[in-house]
């Protein structure tokens, strides 16, 4: 199965700072790539995701970039307020009709400092 | 369009008492999951049914069983509870292109 690493469990900035969130992954077939945002004491909900054919996707404030050679991409928010304090998660997967079981990282707790 | 919809919201058990977590889609998704979360352990897999019909272990099976009752509902049964089970519970479904997930807003289980 998919081995998912998150990298840094924890992150602290500056309102106004970028926050960047890794992930690495083993499959070498994963082709969706996608970051969740769960705020405290809610459900975890789709903020940006990429497919493996774009080597980077933008949306106002957050960014999301893949490497396929190392096996990483990452998440990039520009501008940082309040409001992105949260745990966020990848869950890259394999394509193809029968890869359903999905693998979530450990997650990246960010705290926004006013 | 309510989403995914679970209940209970809350529960608490004794040890060794038995309850189910009913989870239902009105997406017309195929695939739907359970998941675990617990402090510092991310979310994960319990069981998931790729479609009507199937079920399938994911990382963290045992003390569990799952139904799929029909497309809309999918259900988490803990047959003998224990403490170890204490979690925030969460159901998605899985839009088939390109594979966002759904959640439900989770049921918090403290068992005793």
């Amino acid at each position: 199965g998919e081995n998912v690493e998150q990298h840094p469990s924890t992150l602290s900035v500056q309102e106004g700072d970028s926050a960047v969130i890794k992930c690495t992954y083993s499959d070498s077939a994963s082709n969706y790539f996608p970051w969740y945002k769960q705020e405290l004491g809610k459900r975890p909900q789709l903020i940006i995701d990429i497919r493996s054919n774009v080597g980077e996707k933008k949306d106002q404030r957050i960014a999301v970039t893949l490497n396929k050679t190392a096996k990483h991409f990452s998440l990039h928010i520009t501008e940082t307020q309040p409001e992105d304090s949260a745990v966020y998660f990848c869950a890259p997967r394999a394509g193809g009709g029968s890869n359903y079981k999905l693998t979530f990282g450990k997650g990246t707790l960010l705290t926004v400092n006013p | 369009n309510a989403g995914v919809t679970q209940t209970p919201k809350f529960q608490v058990l004794k040890t060794g008492q038995s309850m189910t977590l009913q989870c239902a889609q009105d997406m017309n998704h195929n695939s739907m999951y359970w998941y675990r979360q617990d402090p510092g352990m991310g979310l994960r897999l319990i069981y998931y049914s790729a479609s009507e019909g199937t079920t399938d272990k994911g990382e963290v099976p045992n003390g569990y069983n799952v139904s799929r009752l029909n497309k809309r509902e999918f259900s988490l049964r803990l047959e003998s509870a224990a403490p170890s089970q204490t979690s925030v519970y969460f159901c998605a479904s899985k839009h088939p292109a390109p594979g966002e997930l759904f959640f439900g807003e989770g049921s918090r289980l403290t068992v005793l």
